[in-house]
């Protein structure tokens, strides 16, 4: 089944609001990785958050290990951070395997 | 700072033909590289990975084979395209150890037809 499930699957948000983007995960994991996917298909490393808090500007990652579980919170929304929004985790022993989720695709519109 | 070039930038080819990607990683030495593949509206999936020189490990075999010639590259072949291969290539580097962190190239956009 599938191991890491993000949602929403999409989000359309006019300019300046906020949105919170989750990544649930079935098993255990040892890591975890959040990327913003470019129209044209490469992907940027936006956090790489094993557990814990991260923030870089206006993007805050939280990760429970516990309750196997990350976010990615965008605040005060700008157009250009439409697209794709990817997470993908590594599980203990799992060879470096990183296991991606189905993506969340923002809409940022004016 | 470390780049990561993949070639070609897209391919457009015949089913049967054979394939060749490639991968080089300039600025790191001894990274582990990864391949990936993602379908068209798919969702991303780990095909190799490779710590050192030579060495080579399958997660999802798809009729592709890789291989790692030398540190800072990474090739990814078939002898025999299928129209399954279609779809976007992306080659990915991280630090040995326990560093985890993977950073991804360009891609590659494959047609087959």
């Amino acid at each position: 089944g599938q191991q890491v499930q993000q949602s929403p699957t999409s989000l359309v948000l006019q300019e300046g609001e906020n949105a919170e983007l989750q990544c649930n995960f079935s098993t255990s994991l040892n890591s975890m990785q959040w990327f913003y996917q470019r129209p044209g298909g490469s992907l940027i490393s936006v956090f790489y958050n094993p557990s814990g808090t991260k923030q870089s500007g206006r993007l805050t990652s939280t990760t429970v290990i516990k309750e196997r579980r990350s976010s990615l919170h965008i605040s005060s929304s700008q157009i250009t951070d439409s697209g794709t929004y990817l997470c993908a985790m590594r599980v203990t022993g799992g060879n470096n395997k990183l296991t991606f989720g189905q993506g969340t695709v923002l809409s940022v519109i004016p | 700072a470390q780049t990561i070039h993949q070639w070609p930038v897209a391919e457009i080819k015949a089913v049967g033909s054979p394939l060749s990607l490639g991968c080089t990683i300039k600025g790191k030495s001894s990274p582990n590289l990864y391949w990936y593949w993602q379908a068209t509206g798919g969702t991303l999936q780990q095909l190799f990975y490779s710590i050192t020189v030579g060495q080579v490990e399958s997660v999802v075999q798809l009729n592709l084979s890789a291989s790692r010639p030398k540190d800072d590259q990474f090739i990814l072949s078939t002898e025999k395209l299928l129209l399954s291969h279609s779809g976007f290539y992306l080659c990915a580097w991280s630090l040995g150890g326990s560093s985890y962190e993977q950073y991804f190239g360009p891609g590659t956009r494959l047609t087959v037809l």
